[in-house]
């Protein structure tokens, strides 16, 4: 039972690259969200979903396309990547309120 | 006003001794309460959910006084394994069954030896 997996770890994009970022679970939950971390701002909901085909905007969802057409993965996408794109982003799975989280992964966008 | 706020501290603390976080939320209309618990560079984990009548697990003591809108986090007896950001988390207005919480920006602590 691995949880909550993200893949890739670690990434550095130039300015208007485009990438994918995946989440796994299998722990057959319905509901899987992305957030961001930044310093000093606390973890913010870009998109979530409440089920497989379902996704919905979070709070800072500019900038971001999410898909979910397996409910044990969740995509995040960036089309065009800027500096203001550099975090930490969270993937995160919940049967209904608590959540668990993926180990994180670290974007550099120069 | 942040729908969630914490003193981001840092507390620095040495073992044994007891601590106290706080937070303040903004929706009297939240329902749910959780404290997430945060080592450097990992991913948030649940540490313990918050009840109105206060719960406690182990050394961990949490309480809600849902007329201030304030939430506690206890810990007794200090552990160096305890350093860690400790996260005030309320479920979002309006969230129905979606599950969307909202994070303060955390609280960090560090135990001294």
């Amino acid at each position: 039972n691995a949880g909550v997996t993200q893949t890739p770890k670690f990434r550095v994009l130039k300015t208007g690259q485009s990438m994918t970022l995946l989440c796994a679970q299998d722990m057959n939950h319905e509901y899987m969200y992305w957030y961001r971390q930044d310093p000093g701002m606390g973890l913010r909901l870009i998109h979530y979903s409440v089920g497989e085909g379902t996704t919905a905007k979070g709070e800072v969802p500019d900038g971001y396309n999410v898909s979910r057409l397996k409910k044990q993965n969740f995509l995040l996408g960036l089309e065009s990547a800027a500096p203001s794109q550099t975090s930490v982003y969270f993937c995160a799975s919940s049967p209904r309120l608590e959540q668990f989280f993926g180990p994180g992964t670290r974007l550099t966008v120069l | 006003r942040k729908e969630v706020e914490q003193d981001p501290g840092p507390f620095n603390v040495p073992e044994g001794a007891t601590v106290a976080f706080n937070c303040t939320y903004s929706n009297s209309a939240s329902q749910s309460f959780f404290w997430y618990r945060q080592d450097c560079r990992k991913e948030p984990k649940l540490l313990m959910s918050v009840y109105s009548s206060g719960n406690e697990d182990g050394r961990f003591t949490a309480q809600l006084n849902r007329a201030s809108q304030y939430i506690s986090l206890l810990i007794r007896d200090s552990k160096l394994s305890d350093s860690a950001t400790y996260l005030c988390v309320v479920n979002k207005k309006g969230s129905g069954n979606t599950g969307k919480l909202i994070f303060g920006q955390g609280t960090t602590l560090q135990v001294k030896p």
